[in-house]
């Protein structure tokens, strides 16, 4: 149990255009699903929390409306990035909360990479 | 705002051998979670162990056990009978007990496990 899956795993873009990445939990319903962002060789920064059936809340120094979140299922959580550039080159990750202990399970990572 | 701090950015450990990966921790909070989080070159995330700080008792799951010292505020992460399969970035993570878990993970920068044949 306690799948998470995203999509798409890589992902190309042109500078100034929108990408969807999605991030959906398998076989459990996630209320809460977060969004993190990891650059080569780095750490793991939290971006974002994503609740189902109301606004995502954004850590200090991420632009929200850069960073489109919207968590319209038990399942989905979606991260848009609008308007690319390439300093937004990174790889997104995004986790889901399961069982007792609230425990993040993790997908599988989005590299993005804008040209 | 919680810290977490991994001061080895790198280890390495001759297989079947024993290693001990260091964490310490920054908080004003009492009730809170720690985990061990493996990366290996797929980026995929995994969960090694977790310790619910209200609980004395370390965590052991098959080789990994921790070391969980809440009043140095420490967190080390002992891999016993090193596996080749073992090798990977190895981040230590924190979260707070409120809110329903509701709250981000706080991550260290991640030690580099190197297993040596």
């Amino acid at each position: 149990g306690a799948v998470v899956s995203q999509h798409p795993s890589w992902v190309i873009c042109k500078s100034g255009t929108s990408v969807k990445i999605e991030c959906r939990s398998l076989d459990f319903q996630a209320t809460t699903m977060f969004w993190y962002r990891q650059f080569p060789k780095q750490s793991l920064m939290l971006m974002a929390t994503s609740n189902e059936g109301s606004k995502a809340t954004y850590e200090q120094g991420v632009e929200k409306d850069k960073f489109l979140i919207n968590h319209a299922s038990l399942t989905l959580s979606t991260l848009t990035v609008t308007s690319a550039h390439p300093e937004d080159s990174s790889f997104y990750i995004c986790s889901a909360l399961f069982g007792i202990v609230y425990t993040q399970y993790f997908g599988p990572g989005t590299r993005l990479t804008v040209l | 705002a919680q810290t977490v701090t991994q001061s080895q950015p790198e280890m390495s450990v001759q297989e079947a051998e024993t290693v001990t990966l260091s964490c310490t921790y920054d908080t004003s909070e009492s009730d809170y979670y720690l985990f061990w989080y493996k990366q290996p070159p797929s980026r995929q995330m995994i969960l090694v162990i977790r310790q619910e700080a209200y609980k004395q008792q370390n965590a052991t799951e098959n080789r990994f056990s921790v070391n969980f010292q809440k009043a140095a505020k420490s967190f080390s992460l002992k891999i016993s009978d090193s596996q080749l399969g073992d090798a990977a970035m190895y981040f230590c993570a924190y979260r707070s007990a409120g809110r329903g878990g509701a709250d981000g993970l706080t991550f260290g920068k991640g030690t580099h496990l190197i297993i040596q044949p």
